[in-house]
């Protein structure tokens, strides 16, 4: 069976400080990887996706992912987070099981940066 | 900008009561799914639909939830009875093709059981 694991549940930092934060998961066959990011108030929505190709992809804001398929492991990270990076982060993987393609989440970091 | 369309945004219930939640997806968009959200953890997938039909719920506590999408559009979540338990936020999504497509997410619709 498909899973997705976050290692950070809550994640604090300051302005400038660089961010990684962990998403291993689990599945038997070729998947999709995303990270979706849901702001105070606002509805999830996509960060950036790994389909295929170069596996270090870059995403809105800064913000990229690298897939190390021998670790089954897409971390995302960021250089430098602002203020407004304050949000809650999910990782999901998306597979095919019988035909169906199944999106799964993982438990979600929640980041709060500091001015 | 399309946008997922969710009702109501929030709902306060009693135990035992009937809750429905109404979805509209972006047009156009085949692949709708219902995911719960309890405070602190990942959306968990309750349904996914491809047009009309349902292609996966084997995660939906079918004794007392249902779903529809008749016409392949728009879609409801029913629970009867609601339980202390289902207090959480039932979010919609909907994606143009499954596998690599992107989910659009509605605001969601946050239920309180009492």
């Amino acid at each position: 069976a498909q899973s997705v694991s976050q290692h950070n549940h809550h994640v604090i930092l300051s302005e400038a400080a660089s961010l990684e934060l962990g998403c291993n998961y689990s599945y038997g066959g070729t998947v999709n990887l995303f990270w979706y990011v849901q702001y105070p108030g606002q509805h999830l929505q996509l960060l950036l996706k790994y389909f295929s190709g170069d596996p270090l992809v870059k995403g809105i804001k800064g913000f990229e992912a690298e897939f190390i398929k021998s670790k089954f492991s897409f971390n995302l990270r960021k250089p430098s987070v602002q203020w407004s990076d304050t949000a809650e982060y999910f990782c999901a993987v998306n597979g095919a099981t019988s035909g169906t393609y199944k999106y799964i989440f993982g438990t979600g970091t929640r980041l709060k940066v500091l001015a | 900008e399309a946008e997922v369309a969710q009702s109501p945004r929030y709902k306060i219930t009693e135990k035992s009561q009937a809750v429905a939640f109404w979805c509209d997806p972006i047009s156009g968009h085949a692949t709708l799914y219902w995911y719960r959200q309890i405070l602190g953890q990942g959306p968990e997938l309750l349904v996914q639909f491809q047009d009309e039909s349902v292609v996966d719920d084997s995660q939906l506590p079918k004794d007392r939830f249902s779903a529809e999408r008749l016409k392949g559009v728009d879609s409801t979540l029913k629970i009867q009875p609601a339980e202390l338990g289902d207090s959480a936020m039932y979010l919609c999504a909907s994606s143009l093709v499954q596998g690599t497509g992107e989910l659009f997410f509605g605001e969601g619709s946050r239920l309180t059981v009492l």
